[in-house]
């Protein structure tokens, strides 16, 4: 089982809000980690989102507006990426990260559809 | 502003090897920790391998561990990637990022490396 899984793919409305979730393996207890969120369009590199482990340990990317935002549902043990007021730039391959025994590792990416 | 271009990326036979570069400008390089991510064609992103500012901590991904060699060069401000025994399975885009308080901040073009006969 990967340490991380994200779905595959999601789809969402203009002006909706989307909730990407990246659930840990069940061995692995989402508690202490640092998610850390990724958006990657075609063709470009990767960009740094935002960071949350709680709401007094986060941290957003330079730029990055603020309907993107982190949680946690520590029910579902998964980290969460929340998009709100979708837009159709929006639309892009969300990554999570954590960094899991002298290891980062990625969740395998969930490509959001805007339409 | 801070720049990072990655080289060294080609066709390569299973079993080859290669030495990825990453020139670095626009900040402190001496002073940053790096990484190396891959992506393989329409695949996800695969962390490859990290070294700490002064290369003394140094850290692999276990699918490269044995093959790979991460080294930095602080006066050329430059990372660098030595690729052993290459497999199919490597094909991918090389990134070079630095890492900035536990964030991925900055990432390259990508270089491509393909192994196949």
């Amino acid at each position: 089982q990967a340490v991380l899984t994200q779905p595959s793919s999601l789809s969402a409305s203009p002006g909706a809000s989307a909730s990407l979730t990246c659930t840990l393996r069940s061995d692995i207890n989402v508690g202490p980690y640092r998610i850390y969120w990724y958006q990657q369009k075609p063709g470009s590199p990767p960009q740094y989102l935002l960071r949350y482990n709680s709401d007094s340990d986060k941290r957003q990317g330079l730029g990055v507006p603020s309907r993107f935002s982190g949680s946690k549902d520590a029910s579902a043990n998964a980290g969460i990426l929340l998009i709100s007021g979708l837009q159709s730039e929006d639309e892009a391959d969300y990554y999570c990260l954590i960094w899991h025994s002298s290891a980062w590792v990625f969740g395998g990416g969930t490509k959001l559809t805007v339409l | 502003e801070v720049n990072l271009v990655e080289s060294g990326g080609r066709l390569v036979q299973p079993g080859g090897s290669l030495r990825l570069s990453c020139a670095a400008s626009g900040f402190t390089f001496s002073t940053s920790e790096m990484v190396w991510v891959r992506q393989a064609p329409g695949g996800g992103l695969e962390w490859v391998s990290y070294i700490g500012s002064g290369g003394v901590i140094i850290h692999y991904a276990d699918s490269v561990k044995g093959r790979f060699t991460i080294s930095r060069d602080d006066a050329k401000n430059s990372l660098y990637l030595q690729m052993n025994s290459l497999r199919a399975e490597d094909t991918a885009i090389y990134y070079c990022v630095r890492e900035q308080a536990d964030c991925f901040d900055f990432w390259g073009q990508g270089t491509l490396v393909t192994v196949s006969s």
